[in-house]
């Protein structure tokens, strides 16, 4: 099990640019989270996906947007690319969005560098 | 509102030492508690969750509801410690979203 896999893994763009990034949950996983960390901060999230819906959302602005496939994969797009966008991005996946006490796993990251 | 404050950021100690990272929450429920571990390179992991208490890599931690803490402990420090250590707060009824605090590097020194 590759457990959850991103990409790209780095990446530059421009102000203003938009930018698709990634993510295939863990084997057996249906729900998928984004975080974004900036540099000496911790992941802060961003929002959750289940069954093809954003179940949650953090405080973030509607220039973040996401999408979840039926094969449980995930996409997070950010439009009009602003400096302080620049963060490592974390996916993370579990079981089910209903059950606690399931495990997080999180993903090795995207680092979006925006100049 | 949920926060979670690791108030040191860098934690220095030496080898055999004993070693505790702070975690201090607020939220008014009955959160879950996790302390996730970040070695170089390599990818945000779990090492421990309080609902299990148990031990891993000679670390353990103890919820204090009283004092809203999650103190991760360990007796005697080794040099593969070293790592950015996070704690994390989830609400018992919601599995996806993860309070984070802003990370302690720990660093053992031989």
């Amino acid at each position: 099990d590759a457990g959850v896999t991103q990409s790209p893994t780095h990446l530059i763009k421009t102000r203003g640019q938009q930018v698709t990034l990634r993510c295939s949950p863990k084997s057996g996983h249906d729900t998928v989270s984004w975080y974004q960390q900036a540099l000496g901060q911790g992941p802060q999230f961003i929002f959750q996906y289940y069954e093809e819906e954003e179940r949650q959302r953090g405080n973030f602005p509607d220039r973040f947007s996401g999408h979840q496939f039926p094969n449980y994969s995930s996409e997070l797009n950010v439009n009009a690319l602003l400096l302080g966008d620049s963060a490592l991005y974390l996916c993370a996946s579990s079981f089910s969005a209903g059950s606690s006490g399931n495990t997080i796993y999180f993903g090795e990251g995207s680092w979006l560098t925006v100049v | 509102a949920q926060r979670v404050t690791q108030p040191e950021k860098l934690l220095s100690v030496f080898k055999g030492a004993p070693v505790e990272l702070k975690c201090n929450y607020s939220y008014s429920g009955s959160p879950e508690l996790f302390w996730y571990v970040q070695y170089s390179r390599q990818r945000l992991q779990l090492l421990l969750r309080h609902i299990s208490r148990e031990s891993i890599k000679g670390f353990t931690a103890d919820l204090n509801k009283g004092e809203t803490s999650f103190h991760l402990k360990k007796p005697f420090a080794q040099e593969e410690d070293s790592a950015m250590y996070y704690c994390a707060l989830r609400r018992s009824s919601n599995t996806g979203k993860l309070i984070f605090g802003q990370g302690t590097t720990l660093q053992v020194k031989p």
